[in-house]
């Protein structure tokens, strides 16, 4: 059980563009979906916590207006990079928890690189 | 203080050793906690919640010590696939802003 899915899982496009990134959890309803970057050798850090239904809540130095999250349904959540740029090369992982006091499950990640 | 803290390794052992990693957090509300593993390029795996009577799960025991506010991960008979990063979560109160907080996590290189 608990399975998150998450698509594309490789994405190469030309600076500009704009991707989207969708994070669904199949086989449970997820209250909160989570949704972290992390670089080489770095820790997971967390982008913005995103509850159905409601707005996202962004970490600080994460521009809202860059990373569009919304979280229509208890299954899915998207995530979409705007304007893409080479800085924004990196591994997005999304994650969905069924409550407060469960363990998160995360997505297979999508390694975006920008050219 | 960082919220949640780790020793980053590496951890080198031999096949078959046991070893220990220990995680400490800021957070004394602190409700829930977890192990996970990551393998290089990929995403985090659960490997077991950590219970306040401490819990084992085959060859890994986890343990909570909430009076010193750390928690422990053994892992026993060590094989080369535990070869890995092994974070700690904790799942710290709503009001400071993040609810789960991931440590920067602890590599262990199982040798042959």
């Amino acid at each position: 059980g608990a399975v998150v899915s998450q698509h594309p899982s490789w994405v190469i496009c030309k600076s500009g563009t704009s991707v989207k990134i969708e994070c669904r959890s199949l086989d449970f309803q997820a209250t909160t979906m989570f949704w972290y970057r992390q670089f080489p050798k770095q820790s997971l850090m967390l982008m913005a916590t995103s509850n159905e239904g409601s707005k996202a809540t962004y970490e600080q130095g994460v521009e809202k207006d860059k990373f569009l999250i919304n979280h229509a349904s208890l299954t899915l959540s998207t995530l979409t990079v705007t304007s893409a740029h080479p800085e924004d090369s990196s591994f997005y992982i999304c994650s969905a928890r069924q409550g407060r006091n469960q363990p998160q499950h995360f997505g297979d990640g999508t390694r975006l690189s920008i050219l | 203080r960082k919220e949640v803290e780790q020793d980053p390794g590496p951890f080198n052992v031999p096949e078959g050793a046991t070893v220990a990693f220990n995680c400490t957090y800021s957070n004394s509300a602190s409700q829930s906690f977890f192990w996970y593993r990551q393998d290089c390029r990929k995403e985090p795996k659960l490997l077991m919640s950590v219970y306040s009577s401490g819990n084992e799960d085959g060859r890994f025991t986890a343990q909570l010590n909430r009076a010193s506010q750390y928690i422990s991960l053994l892992i026993r008979d060590s094989k080369l696939s535990d070869s890995a990063t092994y974070l700690c979560v904790v799942n710290m109160e709503e009001n400071y802003g993040q609810n789960f907080v991931f440590g920067p996590g602890t590599r262990l290189s199982v040798l042959p």
